[in-house]
């Protein structure tokens, strides 16, 4: 069954230390996409991607960073200058018709980071 | 901003009722999605509308959407137990390339 996956499903960081969030689909998409959500509230864009090495900032992409050099694979790190990484970290990914955002987006199960 | 808000942020219905949520937002849009999240889990896509579009039906689920008052609705029909989780909308503008989701509404299903 196509879908996306992403691991790992609990995260822990040392201060000072980057880590990366990996999330891999098989739909055969060209759109990815990560979330931030924090509890009780809704998601932030970080960081998106439309096509293989490329990929535009969202809301709050300081201290994060990403790579495309897959179609299947849309890699997030949160570096050391983020000050607040504790959160639940949601990937996603969309068909390539029309603009960003113009489709349903297929969502992982999130990956949720805590500092030690 | 052209923030999502759903209202109510809570709802607690009997099993077999509707349910009825809202979603408003500030600035003009191309499209409205309304998203289910069960706990500690990912999204789930539910319906998309369109600007242009006035209502959208699939399955038990009926979304409207009122350009005018900036509003969406999202009525869940005949409520299961399964539908108790967090629903989310989502805006879309193209003019600035961006998805802007609200905090969400948590639905519970009493037996």
């Amino acid at each position: 069954d196509g879908g996306i996956t992403q691991s790992p499903k609990y995260l822990f960081r040392k201060e000072g230390q980057n880590v990366t969030l990996s999330c891999e689909q098989n739909l055969n998409h060209d759109a990815m996409y990560w979330y931030r959500q924090d509890p009780g509230q809704g998601l932030r864009l970080i960081y998106y991607s439309q096509i293989v090495n490329d990929f535009q900032k969202g809301d709050i992409a300081e201290g994060y960073s990403v790579s495309r050099e897959k179609k299947e694979s849309f890699p997030l790190t949160v570096t050391s200058a983020q000050k607040n990484p504790t959160a639940f970290y949601l990937c996603a990914s969309s068909p390539p018709l029309g603009r960003p955002f113009d489709q349903p987006q297929h969502f992982g199960d999130g990956t949720r980071l805590s500092i030690l | 901003s052209q923030q999502g808000e759903e209202d109510p942020q809570a709802l607690s219905i009997q099993e077999g009722e509707n349910a009825t949520m809202n979603c408003s937002y500030k600035t003009s849009i191309n499209n409205l999605q309304w998203y289910r999240q069960n706990s500690g889990r990912g999204l789930v896509h539910l319906i998309l509308i369109r600007s242009n579009e006035r209502e959208k039906h699939s399955g038990r689920l009926r979304v409207t959407l009122d350009t005018s008052k900036k509003s969406s609705s999202l009525l869940i029909t005949a409520s299961r137990a399964a539908d108790t989780a967090s629903y989310f909308c989502a805006t879309a503008s193209f003019r600035d390339d961006k998805i802007i989701f609200g905090k969400g509404t948590r639905l519970h299903i009493l037996p």
